[in-house]
């Protein structure tokens, strides 16, 4: 059974630094990786889809890798601000066409001004 | 990506009662699931809506006690049935098109009195 693992479970940093965000799962036999964000009151907001044959993805001051072999991944902010106080959630796919996702708890970050 | 709106927002309700969420897609998309995040836990898949037959539960979840329909391409309901506390989740519609990433609703936030 997979189970997906983030830590911290909450983490809190000044405005401007740099952080990363943790993801593990305990089977590699994944198609893909996806990071969202939930805001409260809010559903989940999709920010980076890794493919199970890359590496990392990119997009803006986000950056996420994959290590399928060792069934990690890794959520990097660059500069971070306060709007980027949320909770981010790792979801591993473990099946296509209908794609299942396996989530993890969580990580609730605020970002102090 | 798709506009997804469910429906009730949040609501409060009985023990021994039923509630019947609603999720409208602004658009024509291939699959719809339900899932649930119980507090503090993690997303859960509870099912696959399929247009036009049955839905396909994930272990753990059966029909009598979470009823989907999905008449068209664009609409699907949850029913949670013969409430209890348990029950007190937030419930979230989600949407894919073929080999796309999934898309979130804001959910329903539902507690059991």
């Amino acid at each position: 059974k997979q189970e997906v693992t983030q830590i911290p479970a909450a983490l809190s940093v000044p405005e401007g630094e740099n952080l990363v965000l943790n993801c593990s799962f305990t089977d590699s036999a994944i198609y893909n990786l996806q990071w969202f964000r939930q805001d409260p009151g809010k559903g989940l907001t999709s920010l980076l889809l890794i493919q199970s044959s890359q590496r990392e993805q990119t997009s803006g001051r986000l950056n996420a890798s994959l290590d399928k072999s060792s069934g990690r991944s890794t959520l990097y902010i660059a500069a971070s601000q306060p709007g980027d106080s949320a909770t981010y959630l790792c979801a591993v796919i473990v099946r296509q066409g209908a794609q299942k996702l396996v989530f993890g708890q969580g990580t609730r970050l605020t970002i102090n001004p | 990506s798709a506009v997804i709106s469910q429906k009730p927002s949040r609501d409060i309700c009985q023990r021994g009662t039923s509630l019947t969420i609603q999720c409208q897609v602004d658009s024509q998309v291939t699959m719809m699931f339900w899932y649930r995040q119980q507090p503090g836990q993690s997303l859960t898949l509870i099912a696959t809506a399929n247009q036009g037959s049955e839905a396909t539960y994930e272990s753990g979840f059966v029909i009598d006690k979470f009823p989907i329909s999905r008449p068209n391409l664009t609409f699907s309901t949850l029913t949670v049935s013969n409430m209890s506390p348990e029950d007190s989740s937030i419930y979230l519609c989600s949407v894919q098109d073929f080999n796309q990433p999934q898309h979130f609703g804001d959910g329903t936030r539902l507690s059991i009195l």
